[in-house]
């Protein structure tokens, strides 16, 4: 498989229990990125990850938290989330040297 | 923070015509790119075409040609010969130097047959 990969493509969870999304690249890069698309807004970036270091936070709610074991594999750790949490959620991963970011097909979540 | 602006939530184009989806920022950098994302309704999100903010010439990729104007601060993109298959959302995004990426609202792209 080539690529980004995403899975669950689809999630639906109650406020209390705890699930992760799982993100996998194939292309050998060297950073990867969380989004969160909502409808109207633009894509609002969670979490940056350069040679496995967090270097990017942006004011993220600690019921979202990442994880990347290797520079191929990204995780979040999701917990007693929020209806308004439900929404998009992208992976991107990009490599220095190449300008774009290369995205996954996004796991929809559903906070009920 | 720089910002990205993209004016028109919807658009539509007639098959096989032409049609110009608009994009500003905002910045204060000198060197930075910027981008035209494509995602069809199956979300995937694919680059479209991109731009280095250094070069003058305006890229083009088949169909896809943007008219870049550094000192407006305008990135927009003209698809020609419009398909059935070029509906999708598109996303205007700029990268800095710094490898910080920022992206529009989107511009929801219609073509009628």
């Amino acid at each position: 498989e080539t690529g980004v990969t995403q899975t669950p493509r689809h999630l639906v969870m109650g406020m209390t229990n705890k699930k992760s999304l799982k993100c996998e690249q194939h292309l050998g890069h060297n950073a990867m990125y969380w989004y969160k698309q909502s409808a109207k807004k633009p894509l609002e970036l969670m979490f940056v990850y350069n040679f496995k270091e967090q270097t990017e936070n942006n004011s993220v709610p600690s019921r979202f938290s990442p994880e990347c074991p290797n520079s191929s594999h990204l995780f979040l750790h999701l917990h007693t989330l929020q209806p308004e949490d439900s929404a998009l959620y992208l992976c991107a991963s990009s490599q220095e040297g190449i300008l774009e970011q290369y995205f996954g097909p996004g796991t929809r979540l559903t906070v009920t | 923070a720089q910002t990205v602006t993209q004016s028109q939530p919807e658009m539509s184009v007639q098959e096989a015509e032409t049609v110009t989806l608009s994009c500003t920022y905002d910045t204060s950098e000198s060197d930075y790119y910027l981008f035209w994302y494509k995602q069809p309704p199956s979300r995937q999100m694919i680059l479209v075409i991109r731009q280095e903010a250094y070069k003058q010439q305006n890229a083009t990729e088949n169909r896809f040609s943007v008219n870049f104007q550094k000192a407006a601060k305008s990135f927009s993109l003209k698809i020609s010969d419009s398909q059935l298959g070029d509906a999708a959302m598109y996303f205007c995004a700029y990268r800095s130097a710094g490898n910080q990426f920022y992206f529009g609202t989107g511009t929801s792209l219609t073509v009628i047959p």
